[in-house]
């Protein structure tokens, strides 16, 4: 069965410092692994593909399929960062997303 | 990406009494899927929406309780029948966009605010 665990439900940083959002899933084949991130009265929205290996809004996230992980890191956390953060799996195309129960970052100055 | 609407966007309801949420994509996608977000909770998906099929609905979601369309490949429907006070929710909608060869990726609607008193 899929899982999705964010062990940490509410995580706060000061402005500036290093910050990390766990994920950790449990899936037997190759999973595709999401990091969405949804800002007060936003909608949801996708912060990361773990597939596309990239850096967004200094965010990054690498796949450890050894630790079964996939943690969201950011060097210097800035106050815009404040929001619930979610990470999701897919076990295919076509599936719906299994979501993590969330994060909420808060960055303070 | 797609841009995803829906409506209403939040409604304040009786006990008893039901509500269809509508939600439009301004492009054509084979892959639609409703959402329910509980307060304090995570997305729990209520079922998936193909359109020429029957919605598949994931356990301890039924039919009856949430009946579905997919009339067309912009739009769906989501109704919350004999509502109670439990159905008080956000409920989203989201489609899967073609990677075209990279990942396949899902985007969500702005949600549907529901209270039921």
């Amino acid at each position: 069965a899929q899982r999705v665990t964010q062990p940490e439900k509410l995580l706060s940083v000061f402005k500036g410092a290093p910050v990390e959002l766990k994920c950790n899933y449990s899936y037997s084949g190759s999973p595709e692994l999401f990091w969405y991130v949804q800002y007060s009265r936003q909608r949801l929205q996708l912060l990361l593909r773990h597939i596309s290996r990239e850096s967004i809004k200094g965010f990054t996230a690498d796949l450890n399929k050894g630790e079964t992980s996939f943690h969201l890191k950011k060097p210097f956390a800035q106050e815009e960062d404040s929001a619930m953060y979610y990470c999701a799996l897919n076990s295919n195309s076509g599936y719906a997303l299994n979501f993590g129960k969330g994060t909420s970052l808060l960055v303070t100055p | 990406s797609a841009v995803i609407s829906q409506k209403p966007s939040r409604d304040i309801c009786q006990r008893g009494t039901s509500l269809t949420i509508q939600c439009q994509v301004d492009s054509q996608v084979t892959m639609m899927f409703w959402y329910r977000q509980q307060p304090g909770q995570s997305l729990t998906l209520i079922a998936t929406a193909n359109q020429g099929s029957e919605a598949t609905y994931e356990s301890g979601f039924v039919i009856d309780k949430f009946p579905i369309s997919r009339p067309n490949l912009t739009f769906s429907t989501l109704t919350v029948s004999n509502m109670s006070p439990e159905d008080s929710s956000i409920y989203l909608c989201s489609v899967e966009e073609d990677g075209g060869g990279a990942t396949d990726t899902q985007y969500f609607g702005p949600g549907t605010r529901l209270t039921v008193l």
